[in-house]
């Protein structure tokens, strides 16, 4: 089925350790977001990209990097991880950015706990 | 830094009641969005409103639009148990950035 695929489901990860969050979508989208979502802080923007080989930060980018090579993969990259990352990632994808989104596709999520 | 504000964030009632929730803000907003969220799962758009004034109708959800795009409220009439979860509103910003509010999580008691 057409979608954003986010892969692991769940992971576990100690202090100071490095991991990827994979994320995919196969509708051709342009624009891709990566945002956390915290208990009572809502859904925060973590970083996006507008386009293969764009990227930008958003609200929460310390700690984070990301590359877009390709339209269809837009992997966030943990560098050391501290249990101040405990939290579920969202990936989520739109045809264009704001206004000319029509909304965003999101993927199922990534619920990571740093220990 | 624009903000939604959602209320009520708790809301529960029993199964073929009416409900309104509310998003609103201090700023404009170009168009609007609401979401729903199930457990363990990613937000699902439910509709998107563009027009200040607009009013979007989705079988027994209907959602409005504020005249000055500064707010927007999500009707259900006779509430089910699928209805339950978290509705998030999301505004498209100055910036065309997305911005999300933290969300009402409703339960309906069968």
């Amino acid at each position: 089925n057409a979608g954003v695929t986010q892969t692991p489901k769940f992971q576990v990860l100690k202090t100071g350790q490095s991991m990827t969050l994979q994320c995919a979508q196969d509708m051709n989208h342009e624009y891709m977001s990566w945002y956390r979502q915290d208990p009572g802080m809502g859904l925060r923007l973590i970083h996006y990209s507008v386009g293969a080989g764009i990227t930008d930060q958003g609200e929460v980018p310390n700690g984070y990097n990301v590359s877009r090579s390709t339209t269809e993969d837009f992997p966030l990259r943990l560098l050391s991880a501290a249990p101040s990352q405990t939290s579920v990632y969202f990936c989520a994808s739109s045809f264009g950015q704001g206004h000319q989104s029509y909304g965003y596709t999101f993927g199922s999520g990534t619920r990571l706990t740093v220990v | 830094t624009q903000l939604l504000e959602q209320s009520p964030q708790f809301l529960s009632i029993q199964e073929g009641e009416n409900l309104t929730v509310y998003c609103n803000s201090s700023s404009v907003f170009s168009s609007l969005q609401w979401y729903r969220q199930e457990p363990g799962e990613g937000p699902v758009l439910l509709v998107t409103v563009v027009t200040g004034g607009e009013v979007k109708k989705l079988k027994r959800l209907t959602f409005q639009f504020g005249d000055a795009r500064k707010d927007s409220s999500l009707h259900i009439t006779a509430a089910q148990p699928g209805d339950t979860g978290l509705y998030l509103c999301a505004g498209e910003g100055r910036d065309d950035k997305i911005i999300f509010g933290k969300g009402t999580r409703l339960h309906i008691l069968p």
